[in-house]
């Protein structure tokens, strides 16, 4: 248990499948992200949280829709996907005044 | 441009063997560094960081890291390596904003095998 915790841990849906995944941190931190880690790529940025308002979004497609109803919990919503967006989706927060991000276990998401 | 480069994809030790894996950055000031380590199916787990101060950096799980500004380098080390210790590597950097820590950049990871 690292302190973020991640649900589903497991993912399989269609293309035209609506679902979310769910981020949950108790660690007091002020900051949230969502990272996307495909293989033989580096981790990229997706989404920025800090202090519940979206500070950052790296281009990600609109059909990936991230919300952050308050500090503690951050969701991801995913709607008519593409095979290519197959990959671990990683949760993690921070101090906004620094300190390391705490990760989250992922999500293994597969889209058929 | 800001990146962090991990120059050796897949790194084999034996067991008891030292260990050092490389990370040079781009970065137009002093950053935070940091490394994380991340076993198969899990999320990444922070091993040490570096904000300022004494340029050796001890870590969790018997690692270090020495932060070389003149080389813009933060190798990691580890005098003898466990089979515990097989996992992937990733080093970070992140802006120093007197304090704050901002958005991190990830290099492309490291994969460490141990061999008996």
């Amino acid at each position: 248990e690292t302190g973020v915790t991640q649900t589903p841990r497991h993912l399989v849906m269609g293309m035209t499948n609506k679902k979310s995944l769910k981020c949950e941190q108790h660690l007091g931190h002020n900051a949230m992200y969502w990272y996307k880690q495909s293989a033989k790529k580096p981790l990229e940025l997706m989404f920025v949280y800090s202090l519940e308002e979206r500070v950052e979004n790296n281009s990600v497609p609109s059909r990936f829709s991230p919300e952050c109803p308050n500090s503690s919990h951050l969701f991801l919503h995913l709607h008519t996907l593409q095979p290519e967006d197959s990959a671990l989706y990683l949760c993690a927060s921070s101090e906004v005044e620094g300190g390391g991000y705490t990760f989250g276990s992922g999500t293994r998401l597969t889209v058929v | 441009a800001q990146s962090v480069t991990q120059p050796d994809i897949h790194i084999t030790v034996s067991e008891g063997a030292s260990l050092e894996l490389r990370c040079n950055y781009s970065y137009g000031a002093t950053p935070y560094l940091f490394w994380y380590v991340q076993s198969p199916g899990q999320g990444l787990q922070l091993l040490l960081k570096y904000f300022s101060g004494d340029t050796l950096v001890q870590g969790i799980k018997g690692f270090e890291a020495e932060f070389k500004r003149s080389q813009s380098s933060f190798n990691l080390r580890k005098p003898s390596v466990h089979w515990s210790d097989a996992a992937e590597y990733f080093c970070a950097v992140g802006p120093n904003y007197g304090g704050s820590q901002g958005n991190l950049i990830f290099g492309k990871g490291t994969k460490l095998s141990v061999k008996p």
